[in-house]
């Protein structure tokens, strides 16, 4: 149980493009849904906190009006990177958790190229 | 503001042999500790969850223990198998608020040679 699927994998575009992530909690309902990001040789660091029904909360230093999240179920929240530039390549990843007494349930991650 | 830090940054050692994973946080005020996996390019895989009110977990191989008021824990691994190989986590949720997310250290990258 505890599944969380991250959707794409892995996805190189053009600088300028804008891009969405998918973060779905498969067999649970989650109230509140974590995105991080890794550069390499770097440790996750949290970018914002995901809430069912009202808006993101961002860790200091992330611009909200670039990494836009959407969190309209309590199965599906999405990450877009607005027009994204080579220094937002990285590993983004996901994680869902069904009420603030459950760990967090991690995505596979989805790793961005931007040319 | 919470930090975590593990050492070692990198550990290589021969098939069968216990080992020591290190993990310490600045804030002893945390909600509980979690030790992950991460092979390359992968998600993370839970490994154990000690609580505040927790000293250790066990699973399997694996023992975690936490002391919370000196900010360390440790990641016990016995007999270890070249699956064992991959990058292991340590992460701490500081409790309250609405952004409780996990602070996370670099991890140490685990290489258990056949």
């Amino acid at each position: 149980g505890a599944v969380v699927s991250q959707h794409p994998s892995w996805v190189i575009c053009k600088s300028g493009t804008s891009v969405k992530i998918e973060c779905r909690s498969l067999d649970f309902q989650a109230t509140t849904m974590f995105w991080y990001r890794q550069f390499p040789k770097q440790s996750l660091m949290l970018m914002a906190t995901s809430n069912e029904g009202s808006k993101a909360t961002y860790e200091q230093g992330v611009e909200k009006d670039k990494f836009l999240i959407n969190h309209a179920s309590l199965t599906l929240s999405t990450l877009t990177v607005t027009s994204a530039h080579p220094e937002d390549s990285s590993f983004y990843i996901c994680s869902a958790r069904p009420d603030s007494n459950q760990p967090q349930h991690f995505g596979d991650g989805t790793r961005l190229s931007i040319l | 503001k919470q930090e975590v830090t593990q050492i070692p940054a990198a550990l290589s050692v021969p098939e069968g042999e216990n080992l020591v994973l290190n993990c310490s946080f600045t804030d002893s005020a945390i909600y509980n500790l979690q030790w992950f996996r991460q092979d390359p390019g992968k998600g993370l895989t839970s490994l154990l969850l000690i609580q505040s009110s927790q000293r250790e977990q066990t699973s399997g191989r694996l023992n975690a223990s936490l002391d919370k008021s000196s900010g360390r824990s440790t990641l016990y691994i016995a007999a270890s198998q070249p699956g064992d190989s991959a990058t292991y986590l340590c992460a701490v949720r500081v409790p309250g608020g609405g952004a409780d997310g996990l602070t996370f250290g670099k991890g140490t990258h685990l290489i258990i040679q056949p």
